[in-house]
């Protein structure tokens, strides 16, 4: 079964950094693309940024390109987001998703920016 | 870049009521829709996806139909743990969501 764990959430200060991460089990990792969601508290879902299989391709939501990097590891199995500069307006649940045919998505993780 | 919409963004309704929610894409999309419920407080969960695909475990009370720029998911018969926040998403690669719509009990 297919499985998206993410990691790597918490309580930041703003203008600090963090990296998040994700494995994936189960499945052929290097063969999908990935997308990062977050939700900030009350809000919708909203698309951050998406990296190809390869990892040749990436695109970025407006909000948080300059800021936001996502790479991927296919050797381990794991995709990171590499957030800058948090900014308070960051606080949300990060989700990783694949991009499939039938799409997957991680239980979240909490990132709370704040002094 | 592909713009998705919803509607209505909220509705009110009793329990047994037929439901509708439409999602409109700016341009075609294909099949390539899926349909989520959230509830407060947990990660959303898909209820449909390639347009018309229902979930494994997904109640057949919801259904998802439409192509190229136009879908819809119906819950033909509300009941109780159906309140919650529905959103479509566009997913051929990159993601794009609707706004959401918020079914509230009357």
């Amino acid at each position: 079964q297919v499985h998206l764990v993410e990691s790597g959430g918490g309580v930041v200060q703003p203008g600090r950094s963090l990296r998040l991460s994700c494995v994936g089990s189960a499945f052929t990792f290097s063969n999908y693309g990935f997308n990062w969601v977050r939700q900030a508290p009350g809000k919708g879902l909203e698309w951050v940024t998406f990296i190809s299989s390869d990892g040749s391709n990436k695109e970025y939501a407006d909000s948080v390109k300059g800021r936001f990097s996502i790479s991927r590891d296919n050797s381990n199995n794991t995709l990171y987001l590499q957030i800058k500069t948090l900014r308070t307006e960051d606080t949300a649940v990060y989700y990783c998703a694949r991009a499939s045919f039938r799409p997957y998505w991680g239980q979240g993780t909490l990132v709370t920016v704040s002094s | 870049d592909i713009q998705m919409t919803q509607s209505p963004s909220s509705l009110s309704a009793s329990v047994g009521d037929r439901v509708t929610i439409t999602c409109r894409a700016s341009q075609s999309i294909g099949s390539w829709l899926a349909w989520y419920q959230q509830k407060p407080g947990k990660a959303p969960k898909l209820l449909v996806h390639r347009a018309s695909i229902l979930e494994s475990g997904v109640p057949s009370r919801f259904s998802g139909s439409g192509s190229e720029t136009e879908f819809t998911l119906t819950i033909s018969s509300l009941q109780t743990e159906d309140f919650a926040t529905y959103y479509c998403q566009h997913y051929n690669n990159k993601f794009t969501f609707g706004p959401g719509t918020r079914v509230e009990i009357k």
